[in-house]
């Protein structure tokens, strides 16, 4: 079936720092989706991307839709104590899974004050 | 707005009970999902109904059962748990998944 390997696993910085995670696939998908679960709570959807080569920002994190539509990329700049949490990639292939989303194991995110 | 709604939060079962863990949904949504959550394994799909009156298998459906009570409501049904089924549970709806699921709060389920 279909896989997203997303990297890296895990992720321990600096409060200050800049972070970048992504997705890859071996399929091409029509939509991606970064999700952020925060301790102890479900994923919520932060940024949304329908269009190869879309470029879009929610604050302080930007993401993008690959061009090639086999990956997409999150970055988060400044990092703060309450970005900690798990970030979450998501595919949709219209052609695939009945329209169900396809997740990554997800990217652990732990920032030091 | 309550969105998506489960109970209970958390849960102990001894091996070899039963139980039924139950969300409800008020965004008038269609589809509803069962995943299951463990470390480095990340979201992994147990069933889904597409619509009121529908399920599917998703990825890892043995040991459960699911009903779609009606439109709002999804039930996820443990016959005889097993320690293996130690999880975090969400469920989750959306109207198109285009525009991405929204989850529940998530229940945490530990079988002894």
């Amino acid at each position: 079936g279909q896989q997203l390997n997303q990297s890296p696993q895990s992720m321990f910085i600096q409060e200050g720092e800049d972070v970048s995670m992504n997705c890859t696939s071996s399929s091409i998908f029509n939509t991606w989706l970064w999700y952020k679960q925060d301790p102890g709570e479900g994923p919520v959807l932060l940024i949304a991307l329908y269009k190869a080569g879309e470029l879009t920002s929610n604050g302080r994190l930007t993401a993008q839709f690959g061009i090639t539509r086999k990956d997409s990329f999150l970055n988060i700049s400044a990092s703060i104590p309450s970005d900690v949490g798990i970030y979450f990639c998501a595919g949709l292939n219209y052609g695939g899974s009945q329209g169900n989303l396809i997740f990554g194991k997800g990217t652990k995110l732990s920032v030091k004050p | 707005n309550a969105g998506v709604t489960q109970t209970p939060k958390f849960q102990v079962l001894k091996t070899g009970q039963s139980m039924t863990l139950q969300c409800a949904q008020d965004m008038n949504h269609n589809s509803m999902y069962w995943y299951r959550q463990d470390p480095g394994m990340g979201l992994r799909l147990i069933y889904y109904s597409a619509s009121e009156g529908t399920t599917d298998k998703g990825e890892v459906p043995n040991g459960y059962n699911v009903s779609r009570l009606n439109k709002r409501e999804f039930s996820l049904r443990l016959e005889s748990a097993a320690p293996s089924q130690t999880s975090v549970y969400f469920c989750a709806s959306n109207s198109r998944a285009v525009y991405g699921y929204t989850f529940g709060s998530g229940t945490r389920l530990t079988v002894v």
